[in-house]
């Protein structure tokens, strides 16, 4: 059974630099054409995707987005991280994480962890 | 990249068929056979209903079916159930640096 579980904080004040982790078990970001995504969504508006990790370690960014954002990946302790600068209240959203098909002819995002909420304020 | 394009809200009585449009360009959605819908009830995670335009992941009902013409994709939901109400998106992957775009997302009612 795959899953996926985000967390970080749930406050973080303008200007300060939002930290989400993403730990996830059942599958392996060492194996070939299996990646990782960020994907948010502010209360209330649609999905927007952030940021992909691949199991080669190459990383794609939003490009709205790209000057504030870094991901990384932690292959043995099965998480992603994701570093956001500059948070801003626009910012606030539920932040998911999900696996991604990224190669072999298909592309998907299956399955999502649960989200964590992320709310922007001083 | 701009978001696709999606009718704000569907509306069916329970056992008809709707069908929910997704629109986007010669770059993304008419370039690629890479669409996907997710299903998202309040205050859940989105859920994969189809991928590849057509495919549709084990244990997802086959009253979702999925097709693509040109630059507009569909999804299609028969016999439509309570159960069913809840907002969907569309996703495309785009070829180009911003690797995906969703769909501005569609509530659907069961009347």
């Amino acid at each position: 059974q795959v899953t996926l579980r985000e967390s970080g904080p749930a406050l973080v004040k303008p200007t300060q630099t939002l930290t989400l982790t993403c730990t996830f078990s059942g599958f392996s970001l060492s194996t070939s054409e299996m990646c990782v995504s960020w994907i948010r969504q502010p209360p209330g508006k649609a999905l927007e995707w952030l940021a992909r990790i691949d199991w080669d370690d190459d990383k794609y960014y939003s490009t709205s987005l790209e000057t504030r954002l870094t991901i990384s990946k932690d292959t043995s302790e099965n998480q992603v991280v994701l570093t956001m600068t500059n948070m801003d209240p626009v910012d606030t959203a539920t932040y998911y994480c999900a696996r991604t098909y990224c190669g072999g002819g298909t592309s998907r995002f299956d399955p999502w962890g649960q989200g964590t909420l992320v709310i922007v304020s001083s | 990249q701009s978001a696709l394009t999606q009718p704000a809200s569907v509306s069916g009585s329970p056992g008809q068929s709707i069908t929910i449009s997704c629109t986007g360009t010669s770059s993304d959605v008419g370039a690629y056979n890479y669409v996907s819908w997710y299903q998202q009830h309040p205050g859940k995670a989105p859920k994969l209903m189809i991928y590849d335009v057509s495919d549709r992941p084990s244990g997802v009902s086959n009253r979702f079916s999925g097709s693509k013409s040109g630059n507009t994709a569909s999804l299609t939901i028969s016999g439509l159930q309570a159960e069913d109400e809840a907002d969907y998106y569309c996703s495309s992957y785009t070829g180009s640096s911003s690797l995906y775009v969703f769909g501005t997302g569609t509530k659907v009612t069961v009347l």
